[in-house]
């Protein structure tokens, strides 16, 4: 069964401050992976997509970067975190085209 | 580019109703709308999905309903229960060659009492 993981589950950091943001899938290969921003009390945003290694679509300009190193990794980074930063990230995949997606746990980033 | 309107904001319902949530998108290349719940404290759910090619959808106590023509759907819960309250959300998916762009409405804060 595929399983999907993001770390961490939470932080706390500073404006100005770096950020990473990890994704794992595991038992799929070559997974279309996404990556997801809810502000609190909002909706969901899309932020990036990738469907194979090496290669991610922005989908939004928030002043943030995406990178997919490995098949089964996604990663969401800034080198200077803003206030608006703060929210709710969620990492899924999805087996196919008129498929459901999967969602991982999400990680709550709070910028100070 | 896309957007996608869920009505209502709210809905606060004896255990037992029926209730209805409306959604709205305004590009017609949009093909594919699921839906999800999102409980307190869990992941993001799938529940259920409908593609450009159908104008309705059942699963168990889930009708989804999709008119091509108006670029409305709407979803309804019957026989709601407590475990049923939740933020619901809409979305519509456009496919392109590099992968697919999801846009998610508001969502619709669903609570259901004994």
């Amino acid at each position: 069964a595929q399983t999907i993981h993001q770390w961490p589950v939470a932080e706390i950091k500073a404006v100005g401050s770096p950020l990473s943001l990890g994704c794992t899938i595991k038992g799929k290969s070559s997974p279309n992976l996404y990556w997801y921003w809810q502000a609190t009390g909002g909706t969901l945003q899309q932020l990036f997509y990738s469907i194979t290694v090496g290669q991610v679509e922005s989908v939004v300009q928030l002043n943030l970067s995406a990178s997919r190193p490995k098949d089964d990794q996604f990663i969401l980074s800034t080198e200077k975190l803003l206030l608006s930063h703060s929210g709710f990230y969620l990492c899924a995949w999805r087996p196919g085209q008129y498929a459901e997606q999967f969602f991982g746990p999400g990680t709550r980033l709070t910028v100070l | 580019g896309e957007q996608v309107e869920q009505l209502p904001s709210s809905l606060i319902v004896q255990e037992g109703a029926s209730v209805l949530i409306n959604c709205s998108y305004t590009d017609s290349a949009s093909v594919y709308f699921p839906w999800y719940k999102q409980e307190p404290g869990k992941r993001l759910q799938f529940i259920i999905d409908i593609r450009s090619n159908m104008e309705r959808k059942q699963t168990q106590r889930l009708t989804l309903l999709f008119d091509k023509k108006t670029k409305h759907l709407s979803l309804h819960i019957t026989a709601t229960q407590p475990g049923d309250s939740a933020i619901y959300f809409c979305s519509a998916s456009i496919s392109a060659s590099s992968g697919q762009k999801l846009v998610f409405g508001q969502g619709t804060i669903l609570k259901v009492y004994l």
